[in-house]
């Protein structure tokens, strides 16, 4: 079946713009997670959705950070005002409710700014 | 505050040798834990995962963990690795009470052919 499908795979940007990533969970995934890989840094969590709420927003960097997700179902992660130490990989996971259930994750969007 | 720590950041081994990786949690209660692999150029995909029962847990390709409650730990082992097992390990469980996922740094595996 689909998995999670992360958009764009790759996206170069210049500093001071803002981005848009988007993750498409896998179909009936209630749950919805944001994560930033950096090198050598492990997974850094960023934001997780249970429907369409977020509990918890806590690993956000900035305030230049935000997320969404509607109707359940597509998340949109956006960084406004880009600076260089925003390059990462953004890792998106779907899991069905509960904390025994394995997440699921998509290939990621490599996020460089020049 | 939780954690989880994996004390192996990089490992090196010759084909057929044998696999440990260690991973110890910081908290009590109810646990759940789970090992990820990323292979080059892939996403992340579980490994295995324990969450009660026989602490003795085996997962995919040949890989095993261990839940030794008294140690707060979950070692992953593997009793003769090959090259395609290059790649990094994870580490994870949800943090007590919330769904958020706290990971380990990660350990990366290169196997020598």
């Amino acid at each position: 079946g689909a998995g999670v499908s992360q958009s764009p795979s790759n996206k170069v940007t210049e500093k001071g713009k803002d981005v848009e990533l988007r993750c498409d969970p896998i179909s009936g995934h209630t749950a919805l997670y944001w994560y930033r890989q950096s090198l050598g840094q492990g997974l850094e969590f960023l934001i997780y959705f249970q429907g369409n709420s977020a509990p918890d927003k806590s690993g956000l960097p900035s305030d230049r950070f935000s997320a969404e997700r509607t109707g359940g179902s597509v998340s949109t992660l956006t960084i406004q005002r880009t600076q260089q130490e925003d390059s990462a990989v953004y890792l998106c996971a779907s899991s069905l409710m509960g904390g025994d259930q394995p997440q699921h994750f998509g290939d990621g969007t490599r996020l460089s700014i020049l | 505050a939780q954690s989880v720590s994996q004390h192996n950041h990089h490992v090196i081994l010759s084909e057929a040798a044998s696999l440990e990786l260690g991973c110890n949690y910081s908290y009590g209660g109810t646990v759940n834990l789970f090992w990820y692999v990323q292979y080059p150029g892939q996403h992340l995909q579980l490994l295995l995962k324990y969450f009660s029962g026989d602490p003795l847990v085996k997962g995919i390709k040949g890989f095993e963990a261990e839940f030794i409650k008294s140690k707060f730990s979950f070692n992953l082992r593997k009793p003769s690795v090959q090259w395609s097992d290059t790649a990094e390990y994870f580490c994870a469980a949800p943090s007590s009470g919330t769904y958020k996922y706290i990971f380990g740094t990660g350990t990366r595996l290169k196997v020598l052919a």
